[in-house]
């Protein structure tokens, strides 16, 4: 099946800082999706990519479809201590679309030291 | 948020025994699903649901099953548990407009000892 690589898998800032991660796949996606897990909650959907090249913002959050297709990529802007938590990647399991369900990459854990 | 309640929240049960998860949304959509969620794996699809009676296998759907008798009403069931099914399970619904926005529950925390 499908598999995403997320990078890096543990992030350890500081407050204040940027933060940039990516998301890698093997095959083609349609549409790239990026989700936040708080501990001890579900994930949570922050943005939606549908197009090749498409930059997309939420608050302090700007994603990217790549170019290629393969890959998409999530920046996080003078993050604060509520940004801690899992960021994972995900995309439509087959070309049937998100129907029937989503992969997921492994996820970036997000530490924000004081 | 999207209307999803997940029971129950907790569950220890002993090996070999029949365990049943309930997924419940108030928000009329067609599409369900099952995750499983375990460290160093992310999330990954059990079964899912596109409509009442309607449904079909995931990724890792061996040793589950699931019934969807009402459009609110998700069930996933371990016939026989095992300690590999110990994990977190989330259910979640697609947003009406794109199948590919999906809103998750609270999670059930599932331990098989």
């Amino acid at each position: 099946g499908q598999q995403l690589n997320q990078s890096p898998q543990s992030m350890f800032i500081q407050e204040g800082e940027d933060v940039s991660m990516n998301c890698t796949s093997s095959s083609i996606f349609n549409t790239w999706l990026w989700y936040k897990q708080d501990p001890g909650e579900g994930p949570v959907l922050l943005i939606a990519l549908y197009k090749a090249g498409e930059l997309t913002s939420n608050g302090r959050l700007t994603a990217q479809f790549g170019i290629t297709r393969k890959d998409s990529f999530l920046n996080i802007s003078a993050s604060i201590p509520s940004d801690v938590g899992i960021y994972f990647c995900a995309g439509p399991t087959s070309s049937g679309g998100g129907a029937d369900g989503l992969t997921f990459g492994k996820g970036t854990h997000l530490i924000i030291q004081p | 948020d999207a209307g999803i309640t997940q029971s129950p929240r907790h569950k220890v049960t002993e090996t070999g025994t029949p365990v049943t998860l309930r997924c419940h949304q108030t928000e009329n959509h067609r599409y369900m699903y099952w995750y499983r969620q375990d460290p160093g794996h992310g999330l990954r699809l059990i079964h899912y649901s596109y409509g009442v009676k309607d449904t079909d296998k995931g990724e890792v759907s061996d040793g589950y099953s699931v019934s969807r008798s009402k459009t609110e009403d998700f069930l996933l069931t371990l016939e026989s548990a095992t300690s590999s099914q110990t994990s977190v399970y989330f259910c979640a619904i697609s947003h009406p407009d794109s199948t590919y926005e999906q809103y998750f529950g609270p999670g059930t925390r599932l331990t098989v000892t």
